[in-house]
């Protein structure tokens, strides 16, 4: 099976701050990779997928990138609502598998 | 887009239950759909997947005990638990793909309890 490491664990950042949270797969996964919100409470949601596309309705200060092993979701300027916990998922072959996840606060 | 999950509950180990999915606002025929389960406090763990076609695929950990179905006919898909262990314990989500992984819309999820 393919692991997805996840990084960080958690993280605070200010109202407006510019973060970024990792992912690398133990083998090329391709760009077969989505990134998903989940707030406290509710259910995911989709942000990217394909590594880079925008998921219709997210708002634009979320974007992804990466190729091969390693990825990353960058949110551009931190906003309140943004807050809760981030998962990467391969889908690069099955059986499909999530990062740890990456708990987002506003701090 | 709406997915409503329903038949969670609390169940004995060694026990079966089912979980449906109820879908629309879509072709629900056209799509394919996955299971995927959340323990108290934990990760996103996928479990199943039905393609348009029914096309099956399972998760290591619950494949033999667990079956993934549709009806295209009534727009639901379905989770059959069997064998139940405590560690499937965990909501469980039915989320619809516009392509293979990519799960564009969710329900609110099926809370399922194994204990005794």
């Amino acid at each position: 099976d393919i692991q997805m490491t996840q990084s960080p664990a958690s993280l605070s950042a200010s109202l407006g701050e510019t973060i970024s949270i990792e992912c690398r797969a133990s083998e090329d996964i391709y760009s077969n990779l989505a990134w998903y919100q989940q707030k406290s409470g509710k259910s995911p949601q989709l942000l990217i997928y394909a590594a880079n596309r925008l998921q219709d309705g997210v708002p634009s200060r979320f974007s992804g990138s990466g190729s091969g092993t390693q990825y990353s979701l960058k949110i551009s300027g931190m906003q309140p609502e943004d807050e809760g916990d981030y998962f990467c998922l391969q889908g690069s072959k099955f059986p499909y598998t999530f990062g740890a996840g990456t708990k987002l606060e506003l701090k | 887009v709406q997915l409503v999950e329903s038949g969670g509950g609390l169940v004995q180990p060694g026990k079966s239950l089912k979980l449906s999915c109820s879908a629309s606002g879509f072709t629900f025929s056209s799509y394919g759909m996955h299971w995927i389960r959340q323990a108290p406090g934990k990760g996103l763990d996928w479990v199943a997947y039905i393609s348009s076609s029914s096309g099956t695929v399972y998760a290591d950990a619950v494949k033999g005990r667990f079956t993934i179905s549709r009806d295209n006919a009534k727009n639901t898909l379905y989770l059959q638990l069997n064998s139940l262990k405590s560690e499937d314990t965990a909501i469980y989500y039915c989320a619809s793909s516009m392509y293979y992984y990519v799960m564009d819309a969710w329900g609110q999820g099926a809370s399922v309890t194994v204990s005794s």
